[in-house]
């Protein structure tokens, strides 16, 4: 199974500033995806993260708001703009490589964010 | 659209009680079925699933069958450990490399 990290592991932040998440992996995976999960609640999909081009979004969610960079087959960053208390959340960045046929997702252990 | 339905929590259960955690499914497609825990202060982690109907998935005691009648995929174990203490999260997906469709999420606490 791919062993991921994220940093930072939590922080707090001030309404109206960026924080800039990052997600790193121990192997080339083919899919990175960034999950949000707002306090007592599931997870949502915020996007997936393509290598060398844009993101996709799902809706609801926009690159304004949440940039996402991924340069390489290992790496990605999520930003989270202009915050405010909404979101107050875990944000998780998870991978799946499509090459081993076993139709799995692993998750890194997330991001806690809260924003004052 | 696709949606999973979760039993909501919390549970608390004595050690070696029987755990039952309800989930059923709604999707378009052909889903592959999954349980996910997230133990205090980690990340999820895969359980179990199952990729096809009447599939059983197992895993460190835990138990789950992709019933298709039904539509459900619920989690057993016959007998918990207080280290069973997590949250416990149904998910489906259609295809590979497609996003996972969550369920709420149940709080397991397994007493001694």
């Amino acid at each position: 199974s791919a062993v991921i990290s994220q940093k930072p592991s939590r922080d707090i932040c001030q309404r109206g500033t960026s924080l800039t998440i990052q997600c790193q992996v121990d192997s080339q995976v083919t899919m990175m995806f960034w999950y949000r999960q707002q306090p007592g609640q599931s997870l949502t999909l915020i996007a997936t993260a393509n290598q060398g081009s844009e993101a996709t979004y799902e809706s609801g969610f926009v690159i304004d708001k949440f940039p996402i960079s991924r340069p390489n087959l290992t790496f990605s960053t999520l930003t989270v703009s202009n915050m405010s208390p909404e979101d107050s959340s875990i944000y998780l960045c998870s991978v799946e490589d499509l090459t081993s046929g076993r139709h799995e997702q692993f998750f890194g252990p997330g991001t806690r964010l809260t924003v004052l | 659209g696709d949606s999973v339905t979760q039993m909501e929590g919390p549970v608390t259960l004595s050690e070696e009680a029987f755990l039952t955690i309800n989930c059923t499914y709604t999707a378009t497609g052909y889903p592959s079925l999954f349980w996910y825990v997230q133990y205090p202060g980690e990340g999820l982690q895969l359980l179990l699933k199952a990729t096809k109907a009447d599939d059983k998935g197992s895993n460190k005691g835990f138990e789950a069958t992709y019933r298709k009648e039904t539509t459900s995929f619920h989690l057993e174990k016959g007998s918990v450990q207080v280290s069973d203490s997590a949250v416990y999260f149904c998910a489906l997906r259609v295809g590979s490399g497609n996003q996972f469709y969550f369920g709420t999420g149940t709080s397991l606490t397994v007493i001694p």
